[in-house]
């Protein structure tokens, strides 16, 4: 089956610990994007990747990071600076600009 | 800057009523318009976009949204509600920038009473 999936499904964080979520895709999508999701606040963009190599900030990408070495493969890194990263985090990727996003089903990050 | 309204946070209907929830947006071009599903701890699921011609757009579940450029708003309808369609729906303008960056909405969270 072709899609999108994020791992793990719940994370935990200890302080000054930084944690890396996984996003994989199999459908041969070139853009791939992460959000964040708090409660009545909607999406937030973090990071996009539009292609292998390059990646650009979104609207909140204070204390995250990211890597797009692999087509495929797009993961988010939350380090230590995050000072708040208790959200719910999704992945998604489109063919290019201008086409429709797809989603992962989500990773929810709690911090200890 | 590009906006995405949903003035109504919380939407309670009967199951078999109509259903309208609202959309507005902001934003200086003929925009992109989407309509996304939410369950509880899941993904986003698609339920239908407008990119350009007829203005009416059907989508899966029985859903179906009206872009109105006068209005600046893309509504989603659906004639008669079923118990499954309790969860969160938002509403996404773009792209917004490079990148086909999205805008979404703050979502609304329908329930359904049987």
């Amino acid at each position: 089956d072709g899609g999108i999936t994020q791992s793990p499904k719940y994370l935990f964080r200890k302080e000054g610990q930084n944690v890396t979520l996984s996003c994989e895709q199999n459908l041969n999508h070139d853009a791939m994007y992460w959000y964040r999701q708090d409660p009545g606040q909607g999406l937030r963009l973090i990071y996009y990747s539009q292609i292998v190599n390059d990646f650009q900030k979104g609207d909140i990408a204070e204390g995250y990071s990211v890597s797009r070495e692999k087509k495929e493969s797009f993961p988010l890194t939350v380090t230590s600076a995050q000072k708040n990263p208790t959200a719910f985090y999704l992945c998604a990727s489109a063919t290019g600009t201008k086409e429709t996003q797809y989603f992962g089903p989500g990773t929810r990050l709690l911090v200890l | 800057a590009q906006s995405v309204t949903q003035p109504d946070i919380h939407i309670t209907v009967s199951e078999g009523a109509s259903l309208e929830l609202r959309c507005n947006y902001s934003y200086g071009a003929t925009p992109y318009l989407f309509w996304y599903v939410q369950s509880p701890g899941q993904g986003l699921q698609l339920l239908l976009k407008y990119f350009s011609g007829d203005t009416l757009v059907q989508g899966i579940k029985g859903f179906e949204a009206e872009f109105k450029r006068s209005q600046s708003s893309f509504n989603l309808r659906k004639p008669s509600v079923h118990w499954s369609d309790a969860a969160e729906y938002f509403c996404a303008v773009g792209p917004t920038g490079g990148g086909n960056k999205l805008t979404f909405g703050t979502g609304t969270q329908l329930k359904v009473e049987l």
